[in-house]
């Protein structure tokens, strides 16, 4: 079974720095989705950035980026020019392309960013 | 576009009770599911449809009960409520297929049970 890890519950940084939160996740499949979701106080899920695992470049939005480590199983967001409005939970999220999945998905445990004027 | 509703946003109670979540989206997706979320455990599959009359278990079935009568609705039906199920829950929903990645969330329901 496909596992996700958040192995930092909590993570600060400074307004208009950059930090990065960690994300690592176990599987025997080759072809799958990886996720970036945002939940602020108002406990919506926001999507913030996906990535094919087939796809050797590193999926970037705006100010969000990934480093996508197949070999490494490693999934990490970046956050440049932090912004006090990022802060939120950050949770990593799997999905298999497995028909019988379900196409559900995995999630990490979360971490929670907080952002220092 | 409304998008995912869930109802009611909020809701308390007691150990035994039954009651129904609702949920409904209105942009004709196949693919309907249902979350819980718990602190330090991020968000767990209860169960999902990939069409009318269609449903399957998640991770943690147990308790609950689906259908899938419409392509607009799909309620989370608690039979005998228990403390252990006081959480937070997500109805999403997305398109089916590959390249239909994105999946929309509701606002969540916030539940206790006493």
């Amino acid at each position: 079974a496909q596992t996700v890890t958040q192995s930092q519950p909590e993570m600060s940084v400074q307004e208009a720095e950059t930090v990065t939160l960690s994300c690592t996740y176990d599987t025997s499949e080759s072809d799958y989705y990886l996720f970036w979701y945002k939940q602020p106080p108002s406990r919506q899920m926001i999507l913030v950035i996906r990535q094919e695992a087939y796809k050797q470049q590193n999926a970037t939005e705006n100010r969000f980026s990934v480093n996508f480590q197949k070999a490494a199983k490693s999934f990490s967001l970046k956050i440049s020019d932090s912004q006090l409005g990022d802060a939120a939970m950050y949770f990593c999220a799997y999905r298999s392309l497995i028909y019988n999945q379900g196409g559900k998905l995995i999630f990490g445990q979360g971490t929670e960013l907080s952002v220092k004027p | 576009n409304a998008g995912v509703t869930q109802t009611p946003k909020f809701q308390v109670l007691k150990t035994g009770q039954s009651m129904t979540l609702q949920c409904a989206q209105d942009m004709n997706h196949e693919y309907m599911s249902w979350y819980r979320q718990d602190p330090g455990m991020g968000l767990r599959l209860i169960h999902y449809s990939v069409g009318a009359g269609i449903t399957d278990q998640g991770e943690v079935p147990n308790g609950y009960n689906v259908s899938r009568s419409t392509t607009e609705d799909f309620p989370l039906r608690l039979l005998s409520a228990a403390p252990s199920q006081t959480s937070v829950y997500f109805c999403a929903s997305r398109e089916t297929g590959r390249t239909n990645e994105k999946l929309f969330f509701g606002s969540g329901t916030q539940l206790s049970v006493l």
